[in-house]
């Protein structure tokens, strides 16, 4: 069974740029959740799609968006990218048990690593 | 709301001692705990969970986590470890409704 992918591994944009990140779920799983993992600050929850829906974002601004494929896979948008977006952005998918407070355990890709200069 | 506290930020321990990572939360309903490892330049992967039952959870790579809803505790152990597990554990909950929330991690150093 495939894993989480996610594209590219490694992205390096300047301040102001967009940045698009892609995620492929396991197959079968309809629930992909976006975190951002900068250094010293842990896990931050940033998206969580479901069945093609926004079901919940965390506290980030609006330049950070996202949707879900009809396919399941997910993009993450970041706009107008400031120094501070730098970290490593992982995706993880699980088999949504239709709310968010769902039993089953979240599997994660490997993640882009954003820089910005 | 939930919320996780990692209590360690890093743990160095020598090869072959045991091991506790410590974790503990807060919730106002019945939750769901887990704990995750990420390898370096990794994602995360589930180590183990505990969702209702025996509050002894034994999960891969010989740890085992006990829940302990008194203490709203979820330390994860292991009797001994090894160079190989060097890593970075996370500890997370979710409770009905909600979404999952991590802790800030623990860095896990083996001395040789």
């Amino acid at each position: 069974e495939a894993g989480v992918t996610q594209s590219p591994t490694h992205l390096i944009k300047t301040r102001g740029q967009q940045a698009t990140l892609r995620c492929s779920p396991i197959s079968g799983h309809t629930s992909v959740y976006w975190y951002q993992q900068a250094l010293g600050l842990g896990l931050q929850f940033l998206l969580w799609y479901d069945e093609g829906e926004e079901r919940n974002r965390g506290n980030f601004p609006p330049r950070f968006s996202g949707r879900q494929f009809p396919n399941y896979s997910s993009e993450l948008n970041v706009n107008a990218l400031e120094l501070e977006d730098s970290a490593l952005y992982l995706c993880a998918s699980s088999s949504g048990a239709g709310t968010a407070g769902s039993n089953q355990p979240q599997h994660f890709g490997d993640g882009t690593r954003l820089s910005i200069l | 709301a939930q919320s996780v506290t990692q209590l360690d930020s890093q743990v160095p321990v020598f090869e072959e001692a045991p091991v506790e990572l410590r974790c503990n939360y807060s919730s106002s309903v019945s939750v769901y705990l887990f704990w995750y490892v990420q390898y370096p330049n990794q994602g995360l992967q589930l180590l183990l969970k505990y969702l209702s039952g025996s509050t002894l959870v034994k999960g891969i790579n010989g740890f085992e986590a006990e829940f302990n809803k008194s203490q709203t505790s979820f330390h994860l152990r292991k009797p001994s470890v090894h160079i190989s597990d060097t890593a970075e554990y996370f500890c997370a909950v979710s409770g009905r409704d909600d979404k999952i929330i991590f802790g800030k991690g623990t860095r896990l150093h083996i001395l040789p």
